[in-house]
């Protein structure tokens, strides 16, 4: 996985709508995948992880999903509210990399009163 | 949670200074160190990683002249632009691992850094 961001992709919902951001990723051998949100001006902040032996997990208001066979990982928000716009970026880790994480190209969500 | 705390959060410097720049983890002991950069509207980009007491391992085409980084101990890790141009302007961000994955990947705040 070695997604290189030239652009961002943006997504916009109204308040209260279900959100869902999605990533791609390359490397097969990945087997920890974390989401992250960054607001502007600011380090990202840890949403949710899950493993390769997983395929859901459920967080509060937020879902990952996790697709092995077509490598392809979602972040669902459900009732999205204005706090939640920001730019969201997916992170890929495996044994083979040492401890370090790659970065998705990010996606920036934007919420509409 | 885990917290670390990165200072400054924006510096201004002349063309030829250097400037540095201080990740701490405040509640737990830091084994590893990662620098990344972000240009506006792109990805994190990783530079380089660094274990306590040992040398940084860089990332390709990142040069280790340019960018120091210093782990002496393990809540404290800095990382150096030397004599900075403006294509350096940047922002910055440093992330904290503790042993075993303790802290898992705890994100400092970033330093935007603009070469004048």
């Amino acid at each position: 996985g070695e997604n290189v961001g030239l652009h961002l992709p943006t997504l916009s919902v109204q308040e209260g709508d279900n959100s869902i951001i999605n990533c791609a990723y390359s490397n097969s051998a990945s087997d920890y995948f974390i989401w992250y949100k960054q607001e502007s001006g600011k380090g990202p902040q840890f949403i949710i992880d899950i493993r390769s032996n997983m395929d859901k997990r459920q967080g509060q208001r937020v879902t990952v999903l996790l697709n092995k066979t077509v490598k392809h990982l979602s972040l669902q928000i459900a009732a999205t509210q204005p706090g939640d716009s920001a730019v969201y970026f997916c992170a890929e880790n495996n044994d083979n990399a040492g401890n370090m994480l790659t970065f998705g190209g990010g996606t920036r969500l934007m919420v509409k009163p | 949670g885990a917290v670390v705390s990165q200072h400054p959060s924006r510096v201004i410097c002349k063309s030829g200074t250097s400037v540095k720049i201080e990740c701490r983890s405040l509640d737990f002991q830091a084994t590893t160190m990662f620098w990344y950069r972000q240009f506006p509207k792109q990805s994190l980009m990783l530079m380089a990683t660094s274990n306590e007491g040992s040398k940084a391992t860089y990332e390709q085409g990142v040069e280790k002249d340019k960018f120091l980084i210093n782990h002496a101990s393990l809540t404290l890790s800095t990382l150096t632009v030397t004599s900075a141009h403006p294509e350096d302007s940047s922002f910055y961000i440093c992330s904290a691992r503790g042993t075993g994955g303790l802290g898992g990947y705890t994100f400092g705040s970033g330093t935007r850094l603009t070469v004048v």
